[in-house]
């Protein structure tokens, strides 16, 4: 089994639609957790974190359920410029040298 | 804004040539990180640094070395290029401690031919 797992997709959601997609994570030792956007070519780009109590950024609400070792990203009346990989990155442990796992990520295309 | 450089966005190089990856930091960050991007496997860890001169190996470190004589510069070195590293080549940096979030650069598409 993955460390950290995400359904591949694509997920292919018309524009104005809301999308929500799952990262499971094994270690339950993770500590912190991270979501990213990666365009096609581009590097990742740093999207929110998630937060014990749930966060929201606009659009953009992370959620973490630590008793199912899971977190969620909902994307509400989502763009045409949503569409992108969104990988979800766990930190195991507090220090620098922790173990970073990053997702192989989820697909996302917005269609008109 | 956190700027990581990279030095090249495009490199093409022969089979056994000696490989420099450059990655700059402006933000005074304690850890640099390098990672190769292969469609279907993710990002995969080659090397990290959490200090001047200290280096630690990740997943994936075979063929590959890596310098960092400054904070703010981390290079990876194809100590004799292969084929198989021809890939995406990305260089990341954060704050000291697991929980701060990493900042990365634009990548380097390498190919090896």
């Amino acid at each position: 089994r993955k460390e950290v797992e995400q359904d591949p997709g694509p997920f292919n959601v018309p524009e104005g639609a809301t999308v929500a997609f799952n990262c499971t994570y094994s270690n339950s030792a993770s500590q912190s957790f991270f979501w990213y956007r990666q365009d096609c070519r581009k590097e990742p780009k740093l999207l929110m974190s998630v937060y014990s109590s749930g966060n929201e950024d606009g659009r953009f609400t992370a959620q973490l359920n630590r008793a199912s070792q899971y977190i969620s990203l909902l994307i509400r009346d989502s763009k045409l410029s949503d569409s992108a990989t969104y990988l979800c990155v766990v930190n195991i442990g507090y220090s620098s040298a922790s173990k970073i796992i990053f997702g192989s990520g989820t697909r996302l295309s917005i269609r008109p | 804004d956190v700027k990581v450089t990279q030095s090249s966005r495009y490199l093409v190089k022969r089979t056994g040539e000696k490989v420099f990856l450059e990655c700059v930091q402006d933000m005074d960050h304690e850890n640099m990180f390098w990672y190769r991007q292969d469609p279907g496997l993710g990002l995969r860890l080659i090397y990290f640094s959490y200090d001047v001169k200290m280096k630690e190996k990740g997943d994936i470190p075979e063929g590959y070395s890596v310098s960092r004589e400054k904070k703010e510069r981390f290079s990876l070195i194809l100590e004799s290029a292969s084929t198989n590293q021809t890939s995406m080549y990305l260089c990341a940096s954060s704050f000291a401690g697991g929980h701060q979030p990493q900042h990365f650069g634009d990548g380097t598409r390498l190919s090896i031919l």
